[in-house]
């Protein structure tokens, strides 16, 4: 199975400031198909996931274009350009470049 | 609008066996692949199965395989997992989500809650 691990677990900031959460695979995330699909995903208190990014950069409709993902290979970025009230939850990476699909163990995201 | 709506989760011993639903609407069903997924009380999400649009290819991961078997009804726009010998570690929200095109999961249902107790 491929593991996937985020870093930081924890990244209290502060409102306005940028926030980065890593994101490392165990294997290359590229499939057969040249594609490499890896997501991210918030999940805000209370509430079901909601899709952010696919294929490592594409912004889904309606995510706020502070939120950008970058990377290649076996690592992955998220950032948020300027963090809000609103972008507290835990955020995952998934990959669902082969079978078992897997999540990142979730970094919290928290404001100071 | 675009919705999925999970029902059917409950409290039930260990060894019994329990089936979810995931009812969709404002879409065309049966164009998408679709995945459950869970979360055990304050823990990190976790993928169990996927179904290909057409009901003709089937993945599961391996701490539900042989006990989980996931299926769908196109006619009636509506997901199923059929969770049998259930354990206490099955303990979770259990979301249906959609698999876009190109692949993506876009659409998430609420969830519903599967206690395992004696």
């Amino acid at each position: 199975d491929i593991v996937m691990t985020q870093t930081p677990l924890s990244s209290p900031v502060t409102l306005g400031q940028p926030a980065s959460i890593s994101c490392k695979s165990s294997q290359s995330l590229v499939h057969s198909d040249r594609h490499t699909y890896l997501s991210w995903l918030q999940q805000r208190p209370g509430q079901p996931p909601r899709l952010l990014i696919y294929e490592i950069s594409n912004r889904f409709s309606g995510v706020p274009d502070r939120f950008s993902g970058s990377g290649a290979g076996t690592d992955f970025t998220l950032k948020i350009s300027r963090v809000e009230a609103e972008d507290v939850g835990v955020y995952y990476c998934m990959q669902a470049t082969q079978f078992p699909h897997t999540f990142g163990q979730g970094t919290k995201l928290e404001i100071k | 609008q675009v919705q999925l709506v999970e029902s059917g989760g409950g409290v039930v011993q260990p060894g019994r066996s329990l089936r979810l639903s995931c009812a969709a609407s404002g879409f065309t069903f049966s164009t998408y692949g679709m995945h459950w997924v869970r979360q055990a009380p304050g823990k990190g999400l976790e993928w169990v199965a996927v179904i290909w649009y057409d009901g003709s290819v089937k993945h599961y991961a391996d701490s539900v395989e042989g006990r989980f078997t996931i299926s769908r009804d196109n006619s009636k726009n509506t997901l199923y997992l059929q969770m049998d010998s259930l354990r206490a570690e099955d303990t979770a929200v259990y979301y249906c989500a959609r698999d876009g095109s190109p692949p993506r999961w876009d659409v998430w249902g609420q969830g519903t809650t599967v206690t395992v107790s004696s």
